[in-house]
């Protein structure tokens, strides 16, 4: 069974700091997926990072896919409280499915 | 607008009474599927749809049924609720599966 594991699973920091949160697997994904839900909504898409080693940037958001696709980080730099919220990474897998991680639960407080 | 849309969004039931959570999307995907989020444990796929009339059994299908008569609609039956299927259930459609998901706003249910 392919797994994805996030960390952490609750993180709280002051509005301004920076944060780095963590999807990782021993298994190697097509492409990864990364979604933020606010409370009451259902997940947005953030972004997917496709290639061993790429690297994007949504304003001051930055994922990262690890080399050999089997982890991806995502990078706050000033976090802000609009970016409360919960952060999933989804991994396609080689037969063409989605394999979900559990979240991060993001506070920014002001 | 493109979405996808639920109802009801808040239920409370009784163990036992047959219940149905509709499910439609505008964006005429062939790929629609139902969440189920628990905390701590993530979004686990109950049943998925990859066309008309054509449905399999995700990771937790147990006590559920679904039906895709129809490409935009996807309703979720639960035949017998027991507590144990309190949750928030998200219907996500998308054009294919592996692509980005395009979730509903999210259907809380209590069985009591």
């Amino acid at each position: 069974t392919q797994l994805l594991e996030q960390s952490p699973q609750f993180l709280s920091i002051q509005e301004g700091e920076n944060l780095t949160v963590y999807c990782n697997s021993s298994s190697v994904f097509s492409s990864l997926q990364w979604y933020r839900q606010e409370p009451g909504e259902g997940p947005v898409l953030l972004v997917t990072v496709v290639t061993g080693g790429e690297v994007k940037k949504l304003k001051r958001l930055t994922f990262q896919f690890g080399d050999a696709r089997k982890d991806s980080s995502l990078h706050i730099t000033a976090a802000q409280p609009g970016d409360t919220g919960l952060y999933l990474c989804a991994g396609e897998t080689s037969n063409y499915q989605l394999i979900w991680g559990a979240g991060t639960k993001l506070i920014i407080k002001p | 607008e493109a979405q996808v849309t639920q109802n009801p969004r808040y239920l409370i039931t009784v163990t036992g009474k047959k219940l149905t959570v509709t499910c439609s999307q505008n964006m005429n995907h062939e790929y629609m599927s139902w969440y189920r989020q628990d905390p701590g444990l993530g979004l686990r796929q109950i049943y998925y749809s990859m066309n008309v009339e054509v449905t399999d059994k995700g990771d937790v299908p147990e006590g559920y049924k679904v039906s895709r008569k129809e490409k935009r609609n996807f309703p979720l039956i639960l035949e017998s609720p027991s507590p144990n299927q309190t949750s928030l259930y998200f219907c996500a459609s998308s054009p294919v599966n592996y692509n980005e998901q395009f979730f509903g706003p999210g259907t809380r249910l209590t069985v009591l």
